[in-house]
């Protein structure tokens, strides 16, 4: 167990549809990732908090986007879904910003119909 | 930009064999190397890291070793059993020039072994 929590652990909606990601990082962790896994493209960062402000945005859609709350938790919200927004997402957390070694949650895989 | 290249897979061993997954990267400045593992169903879980050329990486067996020269981080391990069957990801971090540290990895290698 790495101490990251993700919630849900899967979704099924309809094209169109919006929806929203949540996770918790381990106790202590000011900064949190957002990461896409899909079969074509593989394991894209997609955005990057550190204690609340957006640090980095990587290959993140304009129909996305993210929050970092004063608890540290963080929510990916997801918009206008089509079918090529279905994958794995995954949240990490680390300890500070730098190289430093990032911890992964059980993901939320997204379907969408 | 930055990259990581691993071998395609899968890579099917009998157990007990050696394992070499290989890794190369193409990174501005000094990343920090990573391995992650990816069990069926799951999310990944950190195998090992290293933070600068010639460290040595190692956790349950798994060995990989930071290459300046080659640009490499081979991982490795003497004898694999049917519980190492997983996707192995080699990933890099660089904060060269004040960027984030996010991780860029590479496709994955799927392990398969065989009793």
């Amino acid at each position: 167990d790495s101490g990251v929590t993700q919630t849900p652990k899967h979704l099924i909606t309809a094209t169109g549809q919006r929806v929203t990601l949540r996770c918790s990082p381990r106790s202590g962790d000011l900064s949190v990732y957002w990461y896409q896994q899909s079969l074509d493209q593989g394991l894209q960062f997609l955005i990057q908090y550190y204690n609340g402000e957006e640090r980095a945005k990587g290959n993140i859609l304009e129909r996305f986007s993210a929050q970092q709350f004063p608890d540290l938790h963080s929510e990916l919200n997801l918009s206008s879904l089509e079918l090529g927004d279905s994958a794995l997402y995954f949240c990490a957390s680390s300890a500070r910003v730098g190289p430093y070694e990032q911890y992964f949650g059980p993901g939320t895989r997204l379907t969408v119909t | 930009g930055d990259s990581v290249t691993q071998m395609e897979g899968p890579v099917t061993l009998s157990e007990e064999a050696f394992l070499t997954i290989n890794c190369t990267y193409t990174a501005t400045g000094y990343p920090s190397l990573f391995w992650y593992v990816q069990y069926p169903g799951e999310g990944l879980q950190l195998l090992l890291k290293a933070t600068k050329a010639d460290d040595k990486g190692s956790n349950k067996g798994f060995e990989a070793t930071y290459r300046k020269e080659t640009t490499s981080f081979h991982l490795e391990k003497g004898s694999v059993q049917v519980s190492d069957s997983a996707v192995y990801f080699c990933a890099l971090s660089s904060n060269y020039g004040g960027a984030t540290n996010k991780l860029i990895f590479g496709t994955g290698t799927l392990l398969a072994v065989q009793p």
